[in-house]
This record gives structure tokens, sequence and C-alpha cells, in this order.
């Protein structure tokens, strides 16, 4: 079935390290791809987006996504994680009229 | 602008009762969408209407939910009865559709807080 597949459950690291979260669609054509946060108790933001163009997206608060189509790769990094940082990330892929979302990575970061 | 607006925020009910969630989108949005997060099953899309009409309904879980747009800027979402299964947070979001699909403002949804669901 097509999905949209987060490998990563839960990622334990310490501050300053680097990240990088896992996300793998199955879809094909073209795709519109999305990474959302989800801080404890709120609801869903966006990231950043990839639509077309420089596979390479920057988001906000220093995130980025690498876009690989060979892969069906869209995965997140960022180079220093903060504490504030801990909260809950989505990967999502457009399709027809709607996102399709990936299960979810919870990130902690531990001071 | 005040964002996607739900409520309640809470809801704690009683198995059988019916209970009734509301969603008022961003001004302007033309598609509305109804999520579910469990721990179960992570985010699930239950239904999204495109300038009022229902366009994919294939998430509702069974007949038991229902979901209405009686006008651009009101949405319910109705379980009746409810069960304990149906305890989650509910997500409504809303968009702008534009049929330029190309463009880069297309189609990023932006989400409510979200009502939580406890069937007791």
């Amino acid at each position: 079935a097509q999905s949209v597949s987060q490998h990563n459950h839960h990622v334990i690291l310490s501050e300053a390290a680097s990240l990088e979260l896992g996300c793998n669609y199955s879809y094909g054509g073209t795709v519109n791809l999305f990474w959302y946060v989800q801080y404890p108790g709120q609801h869903l933001q966006l990231l950043l987006k990839y639509f077309s163009g420089d596979p390479l997206v920057k988001g906000i608060k220093g995130f980025e996504a690498e876009f690989i189509k060979s892969k069906f790769s869209f995965n997140l990094r960022k180079p220093s994680v903060q504490w504030s940082d801990t909260a809950e990330y989505f990967c999502a892929v457009k399709k027809g009229g709607k996102l399709i979302f990936g299960q979810g990575t919870e990130l902690s970061v531990k001071p | 602008d005040a964002g996607v607006i739900q409520s309640p925020r809470h809801e704690v009910t009683e198995m059988g009762q019916e209970v009734t969630l509301r969603c008022k989108p961003i001004s302007g949005h033309n598609s509305l969408f109804w999520y579910r997060q469990t721990m179960m099953r992570g985010l699930e899309l239950l239904i999204y209407f495109n300038n009022n009409v229902p366009i994919d309904d294939s998430g509702m879980p069974e007949d038991r939910f229902s979901a209405k747009m009686p006008n651009a800027s009101f949405s319910t979402l109705k379980i009746q009865p409810s069960e304990p299964r149906d305890s989650a947070v509910y997500f409504c979001a809303s968009s702008l559709l534009s049929i330029l699909a190309s463009t880069s403002s297309y189609n990023e949804q932006f989400f409510g807080p979200g009502t939580r669901l406890t069937v007791l």
C-alpha cells in the first residue's frame, strides 16, 4: 500500500547534537512534501515544505530537509539541536487534495 | 488572523452520548480537513471539504461519524453514539486550494489547537 514511513519512532539526543529524521514515501509521480512539528500539548505547525526547485529546503528554527527523488526520501536535519526542539515531528506527502502523514517521530533533547 | 478555531478544547463524555466538535477555518480558506490523532494510529485524515463540499470521507471510521460544512466559516464533526475507542485528539485544519498547483502557497494546511475527547 502507498504510505509515508518514518522509521525512527523515538529519538533521544543531547543538546548540540546533530539531528537527522528519516522519511520515505511510496507515491509515484509529482509529490509535495512537508515536515510538521507538534510541541507538547500544542497543534501541528509547518516546519518546511518542498514543491519544486532546489531539493534542499530550509525551514524555520534552523531545520532543513533534502528531497532525494531516486530514494523517495525527504529527511529532516538540524546541525545542532536545542532542548526546545523536544517535540513530535511528522513527515507528510500531499497526494490529490489531502496530506498523508507518517506515524511521527518523537524527539527528546536532554539539556 | 485568529487562526483555526476549535471548540470545545476538551470534552469528557459517557459512552453512548452524542459528541459534536466544532471548527472555524481561517477566513478565506476554501478547504477544511478533520484529523484524528491517537497513540496507536498516529494522525489520520477523516474527511475533507473543498468549497463546503465533502470530497473524500474514506477515513471516516464508521456510520457513527458524520461531518458537515454548512458554510465556508463553520464545520462540525459528530459522533453518535460515542464509544471509548473514539477517545483521541481531533484536529481541524484549513488551507487555500489554488488551481495553480505549482504555486508555493498551495495547500499549506493550518491546524487548530485540537479537541481532546475522552469517552468513558
